[in-house]
């Protein structure tokens, strides 16, 4: 089944604990995109990556990292994550010729304490 | 400045009714796509249309349609005779071609409810 696989589903955590949350798709597709989602506020875009080996920041990058070493691959790194970074995350991929043709993740609801 | 503006915040129907739900956009491109995404209960986000701005005819799929009007920036999200699965949250989302094809901008979504 074609689809975006996000692990863990939810994480509650502490201030300052590195953590990752992963993102894996088995649709062959170069881009993908981290958003958070959080109320009033919309989806908001963390990083995408064209393809392996690029990424770039998008509108929400502060306190994120990601890496590209697969095309299948996206992790999403809170370094030290802080209460701000309280949000429900979503990973998305999109096929190429089809632009903004989303397919998401089910979403990691991530709670900094 | 791309910018999405769903205005209505909530929307509560009773179950066969029509509902309408607005999307507003800005940008300052002359070529870029429009989307709507739908997040049902459950959480995960599915898409539903896309649309560039040189197509301005109105799409119908099966009880959905959506209303592209250039003249007044808007890409307004119909739903005919509504049931209950169609309660959500209703996403628009504006990306400009070009040079910056990498974003797509969200709205703030509509939360629909549709009661039996």
């Amino acid at each position: 089944e074609a689809q975006v696989t996000q692990n863990p589903r939810y994480l509650i955590t502490v201030t300052g604990k590195k953590l990752t949350v992963t993102c894996s798709q088995n649709m062959n597709h170069e881009y993908m995109s981290w958003y958070r989602q959080d109320p009033g506020l919309g989806l908001r875009q963390i990083y995408y990556s064209m393809n392996v080996e690029v990424t770039d920041k998008g509108d929400v990058p502060e306190g994120y990292k990601v890496s590209r070493k697969e095309k299948r691959n996206f992790p999403l790194i809170l370094e030290s994550p802080s209460p701000n970074q309280t949000s429900l995350y979503f990973c998305a991929s999109s096929p190429p010729g089809v632009w903004g043709k989303l397919f998401f993740g089910s979403g990691t609801q991530l709670s900094v304490l | 400045a791309q910018k999405v503006t769903q205005a209505q915040t909530e929307i509560s129907v009773v179950e066969k009714e029509d509902v309408t739900l607005d999307c507003v956009y800005e940008t300052r491109d002359t070529t870029y796509y429009l989307f709507w995404y739908k997040q049902p209960p459950s959480g995960e986000l599915v898409f539903l249309i896309r649309r560039n701005s040189f197509d301005e005819q109105n799409e119908i799929s099966g009880r959905y349609s959506w209303n592209f009007q250039k003249s007044t920036s808007s890409f307004n999200f119909t739903i005919t005779a509504s049931q209950v699965v169609d309660s959500a949250v209703y996403f628009c989302a504006l990306s400009e071609a070009g040079y910056n094809t990498d974003k797509l901008i969200f709205g703030t979504g509509t939360r629909l409810q549709v009661f039996p």
